[in-house]
């Protein structure tokens, strides 16, 4: 069946250090991709899109990269503060053509000052 | 507002019990979803409206969950005859012309 799914729930880090969050898809049809943040007691927040005619984007101190031969995402933090500390989804535009996000479990980001 | 509001923010009620959730999208946002998510879960799809008209409705797990978005804007989830199992964290989002979602804070919901 179609799912998002991420490789590892938790992920530490030292304060400074890049950090790379990674996805796996199987929905060869999605064609948009979004990474959400997700700290305790909130709502998701929104941090950066791709749409599957690019390989790569680039945002404020991230980039996400999407392989689509081997349907692999993955949200790189550069020099990874304290405040990145939270869950991290990544979801996936279904097929049909409504545009409903889907999200996986997560991944923990853990930030050591 | 600047952002996604839900109201209320924490609801604990007794099993058997109506329960309605207010959320008050982005002005201008035309798509608004519901979504629950459980402790340790991402969130799950409940309903998808675009207007006011519920496009998706897939995944309500049943019929004692309804949702409504009269005017194109507010929307309110209902669920009647609560269970334990409802208890979860309602989120709420609203995005512009198929846009990344933008979230609200949650309605914690604890069915005692």
């Amino acid at each position: 069946g179609e799912s998002v799914g991420l490789h590892l729930p938790t992920l530490s880090v030292q304060e400074g250090d890049n950090s790379i969050i990674n996805c796996a898809y199987s929905n060869s049809a999605s064609d948009y991709f979004i990474w959400y943040k997700q700290e305790s007691g909130k709502g998701p927040q929104f941090i950066i899109d791709i749409r599957s005619n690019m390989d790569k984007r680039q945002g404020q101190r991230v980039t996400v990269l999407l392989n689509k031969t081997v349907k692999h995402l993955s949200l790189q933090i550069a020099a990874t503060q304290p405040g990145d500390s939270a869950v991290y989804f990544c979801a996936e535009k279904r097929s049909g053509g409504s545009y409903i996000p889907t999200f996986g479990r997560g991944t923990s980001l853990i930030v050591h000052p | 507002g600047a952002g996604v509001s839900q109201t209320p923010s924490n609801k604990v009620t007794e099993k058997g019990k109506y329960v309605e959730l207010r959320c008050d999208p982005i002005s201008g946002h035309t798509a608004l979803y519901w979504y629950r998510q459980s402790l340790g879960q991402g969130p799950e799809f409940l309903i998808y409206f675009q207007g006011t008209g519920a496009a998706d409705d897939s995944g309500l797990p049943n019929d004692r969950f309804f949702a409504v978005r009269p005017e194109g804007s507010v929307s309110t989830l209902k669920i009647q005859r609560t269970e334990r199992g409802d208890s979860a964290v309602y989120l709420c989002a609203s995005s512009f012309k198929g846009g990344g979602l933008f979230f609200g804070e949650g309605s914690r919901l604890t069915v005692l």
